[in-house]
């Protein structure tokens, strides 16, 4: 059970957009509509952004999206804002009936 | 509001149990969610370690199986997570989750409980 692959960092300006892919296989993203992202700033606990690869829970801005395609999810946040800059997470659903991470991609706003 | 909170001794000993007790308040943890483990070393990433159902049904990081037992308290709404035979490398924030309608994603957290794997 390998950890899915996402870039280590990942940057933009604010009121840019960045997307952070997520690489898994067809064992787990490709198979699967069950990627979920987080955000966890320095210090707190994660926050779920996005579940079910597209969908937002209440309260999370819009700016916030997702998308899969093959065994490839992405996570897009348009119109930067500093508050943004955190550690995302992305997570899949296995044929195993587990739950693997990817490794996290650290997001700076310049 | 659904909140989860870890409690637990801080500090073990090298090939001790560690044991934690995640406490869910909001909900009842016999609905039909079920409530995981996720630990994050310092400075590292999140690993997915198990979660479990109020019936007692599991599901586990198979790396981790053969270490970890999982269970659930009804009457206390509480379900806890024991790890044997630690070593340093099991030192982490250890974090307890909701998995909302065993869909694979965790909706709410606890604050998360820092242990330490020490002599």
């Amino acid at each position: 059970q390998s950890a899915l692959t996402q870039p280590p960092s990942v940057s933009g300006s604010p009121g840019q957009s960045v997307t952070i892919s997520c690489t898994g296989t067809s064992g787990d993203v490709g198979t699967y509509n069950r990627v979920s992202w987080y955000q966890q700033p320095p210090g707190t606990a994660p926050k779920l952004m996005i579940y079910g690869v597209s969908y937002r829970p209440s309260g999370v801005p819009d700016r916030f999206s997702g998308s899969k395609s093959g065994n490839t999810a992405s996570l897009t946040i348009s119109g930067l804002q500093a508050e943004d800059e955190a550690d995302y997470y992305c997570a899949s659903y296995t044929s195993t009936n587990t739950v693997v991470f990817g490794g996290g991609t650290k997001l700076t706003v310049l | 509001q659904v909140q989860l909170q870890e409690s637990g001794p801080g500090l073990v000993k090298p090939s001790g149990t560690l044991s934690l007790i995640c406490t869910v308040s909001g909900d009842s943890i016999t609905n039909s969610n079920w409530w995981g483990w996720i630990r994050q070393p310092p400075g590292g990433g999140l690993e997915w370690i198990g979660y479990i159902y109020h019936t007692g049904s599991t599901y586990c990081k198979p790396s981790l199986k053969s270490r970890v037992t999982m269970s659930v308290d009804t009457s206390k709404n509480q379900f806890s997570l024991k790890l044997s035979s630690v070593t340093a490398l099991d030192t982490a924030v250890y974090y307890c989750a909701r998995n909302y309608g065993g869909n694979s994603y965790f909706d709410y957290w606890g604050q998360g409980s820092l242990v330490t794997v020490s002599s």
